[in-house]
């Protein structure tokens, strides 16, 4: 069926170092995307949202990239804090529908 | 900052009891989700409810559960008999417009004995 995915398990960078986080989808309808922090025993944390009609949209140290014609979603965080050690995970709708496809989720790991 | 509420933060059952467990979603949000989390796994739809009717559902939800919003604050989400299985996180999530960001609470961990 279709799904939304991630392409490594884990990732550890060190601290000040950028990250890169990425996540493919299959679905060609999905036109809401999402990116999701979860640390240890917590509920899913909002990072950062881009609807298909973008390709790029930028927050505070955060930045998502989407690419429709591989259907291909990343994450990039600019000087990665040890604050940022967390599970992420890529999650996708559309506008017309209610539920979030989650992906598998990406460990973050980053070192002193 | 207005956040989606849970309890309990824990709960433990006996398989075959029913469980309920409640959510207060942020107070001008008019979608209202339910989402549960095996250990080690990724997060799995199984509901959403607007205008006091499920909207949709997952295949996971079976006759098994079911949602109401009893109040004008409080969501909950009733497992009538617990399977082992049904060991999870659950988490509740709300959203002010349909296809937007979900804001989620912090989860009840369900563990069924």
């Amino acid at each position: 069926g279709e799904s939304v995915g991630l392409h490594l398990p884990t990732l550890s960078v060190q601290e000040g170092d950028n990250s890169i986080i990425n996540c493919a989808y299959s679905n060609s309808a999905s036109d809401y995307f999402i990116w999701y922090k979860q640390e240890s025993g917590k509920g899913p944390q909002f990072i950062i949202d881009i609807r298909s009609n973008m390709d790029k949209r930028q927050g505070q140290r955060v930045t998502v990239l989407l690419n429709k014609t591989v259907k291909h979603l990343s994450l990039q965080i600019a000087a990665t804090q040890p604050g940022d050690s967390a599970v992420y995970f890529c999650a996708e709708n559309t506008n017309s529908g209610y539920a979030l496809n989650f992906g598998k989720g990406t460990s973050l790991l980053v070192t002193p | 900052e207005p956040e989606v509420t849970q309890t309990p933060s824990h709960q433990v059952t006996q398989m075959g009891q029913e469980v309920i467990l409640r959510c207060v979603p942020i107070s001008n949000h008019l979608y209202f989700y339910w989402y549960r989390q095996i250990l080690g796994q990724k997060v799995e739809f199984l509901v959403s409810f607007y205008n006091n009717e499920i909207s949709e559902k997952s295949e996971i939800f079976d006759d098994q559960f079911s949602v109401e919003r009893p109040d004008g604050s409080n969501f909950t989400l009733k497992i009538r008999s617990t399977k082992l299985e049904d060991s999870a996180m659950y988490f509740c999530a709300s959203s002010e417009v349909r296809g937007d960001e979900q804001f989620f609470g912090p989860g009840t961990r369900l563990t069924v004995l």
